[in-house]
């Protein structure tokens, strides 16, 4: 079975800094999707950024990217420039490619608390 | 362009009664998965529905039912409620198939408190 293992309960950041997070995930599977998701107060899950893992290349998004070492099954996020809006918790996810469709389950870590300080 | 809706937003029920949470997709979307994320922890994958079916179902007791209608639509039914059942509902919906299948887009889910 697939796990994903987020180790950092909490970390926080001054405003306009770099903060990040990591995320460890055990899989047998060759083919698969990372993702990031970002659930603020309000409670809906919002994506941050997405890693296929046929893909050397390490996404990024704005202020976002990610460090993904696939021998290492590695998956860490960095936030640049950190905002007041950035505080949320953010959980790492793992979900098997499934023929590009988006058949089957994410499989969530159990979450990082990330405070943003002015 | 609407997100997806659920409904209700909070609700408490008693130990042993029966509930039924809501969940209407995306606008486009046609596949439909639901979550419980207990406090502080990350969402468990409850079930997934495609074209009116359960396609692939977490581990999750029998207790644990839903239905996807013509419209997309879902709805997800918890009965003999116990007290570990107090979690928020998520639901998410996708497109399963196509260039735009990979994404999911979540509700803001339904917190079920069982007293």
């Amino acid at each position: 079975a697939q796990t994903v293992t987020q180790s950092q309960p909490e970390m926080s950041v001054q405003e306009a800094e770099t903060v990040t997070l990591s995320c460890t995930y055990d899989t047998s599977e060759s083919d698969y999707y990372l993702f990031w998701y970002k659930q603020p107060p309000s409670r809906q899950m919002i994506l941050v950024i997405r890693q296929e893992a046929y893909k050397q290349q390490n996404a990024t998004e704005n202020r976002f990217s990610v460090n993904f070492q696939k021998a290492a099954k590695s998956f860490s996020l960095k936030i640049s420039d950190s905002q007041l809006g950035d505080a949320a918790m953010y959980f790492c996810a793992y979900r098997a490619n499934a023929g590009g469709t988006s058949y089957g389950k994410l499989t969530f870590g159990q979450g990082t608390i990330l405070t943003v300080h002015p | 362009d609407a997100g997806v809706t659920q409904s209700p937003t909070h609700l408490i029920k008693t130990r042993g009664q029966q509930v039924t949470l809501r969940c209407s997709p995306k606008s486009g979307h046609d596949t439909v998965s639901w979550y419980q994320q207990a406090l502080g922890q990350g969402p468990q994958f409850i079930f997934q529905y495609y074209e009116e079916e359960e396609r692939q179902r977490g581990n999750f007791p029998d207790r644990f039912s839903g239905h996807q209608f013509p419209n997309y639509s879902s709805e997800l039914n918890v009965n003999a409620l116990l007290l570990g059942d107090s979690a928020l509902y998520l639901c998410a919906s996708s497109l399963l198939t196509g260039p735009r299948s990979r994404g999911y887009t979540f509700g803001s889910g339904t917190r079920l408190t069982v007293v």
